[in-house]
């Protein structure tokens, strides 16, 4: 069973405009994270946000963390074709070595 | 620094064949991960390894199973092949002690589609 949810499932932006996508998870964490993936190929880690952070930046990346709601944002910011992609976020929730992931979220960036 | 290496790429089998698959972590990295990804079940845990130990084992029939030599290098094999193991199969490796906290970096993945 996976332990986030995500959404929205798919999203379509116009290149240039913001990109927001929602993880909801079930139990308490020690850190989330989120990972890049294209076409069905690897994933590619984005950024790490532990349980007393509440916010965290990576270039045009934004993640927020709100532990007493059990969810997390990504924000993608000025959008690239680039950018299409399928994104996930995964928790983990002790020493048991494995990353929970969530659905994952597909987003579209049209030119 | 050479990636996550993942062989071979592509695979076909026949149901009730056997497969092994391969997976090269980055050179340093002790702790090898194994997840499932099909578009039923999305992104499964299946096993992780350190030092070739196996720490913990997703929920998965014993027909899957892994090791990791010496090298840190690891092989999952799943015997029996049903239609349903169908899917692509992703490595990730980590550093230090592999635990919570760190980066993992995944190969490219070997997609196996069984018929």
């Amino acid at each position: 069973s996976q332990q986030g949810e995500e959404d929205p499932q798919a999203l379509s932006i116009q290149e240039g405009e913001n990109a927001t996508m929602n993880c909801s998870y079930k139990t308490s964490i020690n850190n989330l994270q989120w990972y890049r993936q294209n076409s069905g190929r690897g994933l590619v880690h984005l950024i790490l946000i532990r349980s007393n952070e509440r916010e965290k930046h990576s270039g045009r990346l934004r993640v927020t963390l709100d532990t007493s709601k059990k969810s997390s944002s990504l924000l993608i910011t000025a959008s690239r074709a680039a950018d299409t992609a399928s994104y996930f976020c995964a928790t983990e929730t002790g020493t048991d070595y494995k990353l929970s992931f969530g659905a994952g979220t597909t987003v579209t960036v049209r030119a | 620094k050479a990636g996550v290496t993942q062989t071979p790429r592509y695979l076909i089998k026949t149901r009730g064949q056997q497969v092994t698959l391969s997976c090269s972590p980055i050179s340093g990295h002790r702790s090898v991960s194994w997840y499932q990804q099909t578009p039923g079940q999305g992104l499964q845990f299946l096993f992780e390894y350190f030092s070739e130990t196996q720490r913990n084992k997703g929920n998965f029939p014993g027909r899957f199973s892994g090791r990791q030599f010496s090298n840190s290098r690891s092989e999952m094999n799943v015997s029996t092949l049903e239609l349903g193991d169908s899917a692509l199969y992703l490595c990730a490796s980590r550093s230090g002690q592999g635990g919570e906290g760190t980066e993992a970096f995944f190969g490219q993945g070997t997609r196996l589609t069984v018929v």
